[in-house]
């Protein structure tokens, strides 16, 4: 069975900065495409960026796009998201997901997701 | 990139049958997933390419798509199925958009 365990969340700064991870088991990460997903508390859930299995296609949502940068380490089952220049806005529960499909730009279902890590952003 | 649009809530009897649309332009050009969520978990999937189930859902979840209105449906509703309800879908200007859910209460 997949599992997925987020880490790296915490209280952060306007203007900060953070890294988050994702560690991998029960499935061949090197196969799969891997996503972020967050939920700000007591709304919906907004995807935020994804990965190719290889790591070479990668994509973004508008409001992170320039801020944030995912990559991965297939040799350490790890999935990881840079985040610069935070804002309240980006303030969410942070999701690591499986996807079903290896290659990132697919109709595939976002079938495994780990517990969630909280980003908080405040002064 | 497009929209996926959810009615807020849902409320039916136990036993009853529930139904969750979701509504998009683009829907007949792509796949559609159903989640579910319930308090202080991450979202779980219920339904994958439309109608699939993945193995442990129970027969009760159904998906179907008719073009730009995707629906899933809860037969036979259990207390245990009061939870929010998210659909998604590939948005081909290379994003990932999700319904802004519905909250399904068994009366």
């Amino acid at each position: 069975e997949a599992r997925l365990a987020e880490s790296g969340g915490g209280l952060v700064q306007p203007g900060g900065s953070l890294r988050l991870s994702c560690a991998a088991s029960g499935f061949n990460f090197d196969a799969y495409a891997m996503h972020w997903v967050r939920q700000a508390p007591g709304k919906g859930l907004m995807w935020v960026s994804g990965l190719s299995w290889s790591g070479d296609v990668f994509g973004y949502a508008d409001s992170v796009r320039g801020r944030f940068t995912i990559s991965r380490d297939n040799a350490k089952n790890s999935l990881s998201l840079q985040m610069i220049s935070l804002t309240t806005e980006d303030m969410a529960f942070y999701y690591c997901v499986k996807s079903a499909d290896s290659q990132l730009w697919t109709s595939a279902a976002f079938d495994h997701w780990g517990l969630g890590t909280l980003v908080t952003v405040s002064s | 990139s497009s929209e996926l649009s959810q009615p807020p809530s849902v409320s039916v009897f136990p036993g009853q049958t529930a139904s969750i649309t979701c509504s998009g332009d683009d829907l007949d050009d792509t796949y559609v997933s159903w989640y579910q969520q319930k308090p202080g978990r991450p979202p779980l999937l219920l339904i994958f390419k439309d109608i699939k189930r993945p193995s442990g859902i129970p027969e009760r979840f159904s998906g179907s798509n008719s073009g730009r209105t995707a629906t899933l449906t809860i037969s036979g509703i259990q207390v245990m199925d009061e939870a929010d309800y998210y659909c998604q879908a590939w948005d081909t200007s290379r994003s990932f958009d999700f319904g802004a859910g519905t909250r399904v209460t068994v009366l």
